[in-house]
């Protein structure tokens, strides 16, 4: 079964401090996986995605890294600031002409000052 | 440049009642769209998604349902609204034949009272 797992569910931080929230997924076969921040009310916004040979990619202070053999990804936070505080989504895509993607639960990060 | 618009923003509707949620698409010819649900606190839910004008391909049953009228336009609708449909609807683009490139609108919260 398709499935994508992310921990922590949730996550307390101070403000200045780094993070890592971790994606773990069963989707095969495995097109991409794109990281999303949301802020509540609000859409997903796209922070990084990447393909079967990427191995890391960086927005900003946002920095993903993908390791396809063991289907784990993580997304590291460095010097959070309060604006960071949202839910963010692991999402990854099977080779589908849909474009149909499997979502993960969210992590939801909150930054404290 | 591409962009999405969903309305209402928010919306509450007492149960029995009909809904309309619109979708449009800006920028682009044949998109693929997608309707999700976020119930609160869930993570997303694909509802239903279209690979061009008249196509609705359904992902759960419900007591919802979608048309695409036109190339770029999304619509989701009910009959009678339950109280179960309130939740976080949220539409979505993407290059068709691609995952690659995957927008989301802003959102319409609907509670129905």
């Amino acid at each position: 079964k398709n499935q994508v797992e992310q921990s922590p569910q949730s996550l307390i931080i101070l403000e200045g401090k780094n993070c890592t929230l971790q994606c773990n997924y069963t989707v095969s076969p495995f097109s991409n996986l794109r990281w999303y921040k949301q802020d509540t009310g609000r859409g997903p916004v796209s922070l990084t995605i990447m393909t079967f040979s990427e191995n890391t990619k960086s927005n900003g202070r946002y920095t993903a890294t993908l390791d396809a053999d063991t289907k784990q990804s993580s997304l590291h936070i460095t010097a959070s600031q309060l604006s960071d505080s949202a839910s963010y989504i692991c999402v990854v895509s099977g080779s589908s002409n849909t474009g149909k993607l499997i979502f993960g639960q969210g992590t939801t990060l909150q930054v404290k000052p | 440049s591409q962009t999405i618009h969903q309305w209402p923003a928010t919306l509450v509707q007492p149960v029995g009642s009909p809904l309309s949620l619109e979708c449009t698409v800006e920028g682009t010819s044949n998109p693929n769209l997608y309707w999700y649900r976020q119930a609160a606190g869930r993570g997303l839910q694909l509802l239903f998604y279209s690979v061009g004008i008249g196509q609705i391909s359904s992902e759960v049953p419900q007591n919802l349902s979608a048309s695409r009228p036109q190339d770029r336009q999304f619509i989701l609708s009910s009959k009678k609204l339950l109280l179960s449909d309130s939740g976080f609807y949220l539409c979505a683009w993407s290059v068709q034949w691609s995952g690659l490139y995957y927008t989301f609108g802003s959102g319409t919260r609907l509670t129905v009272v």
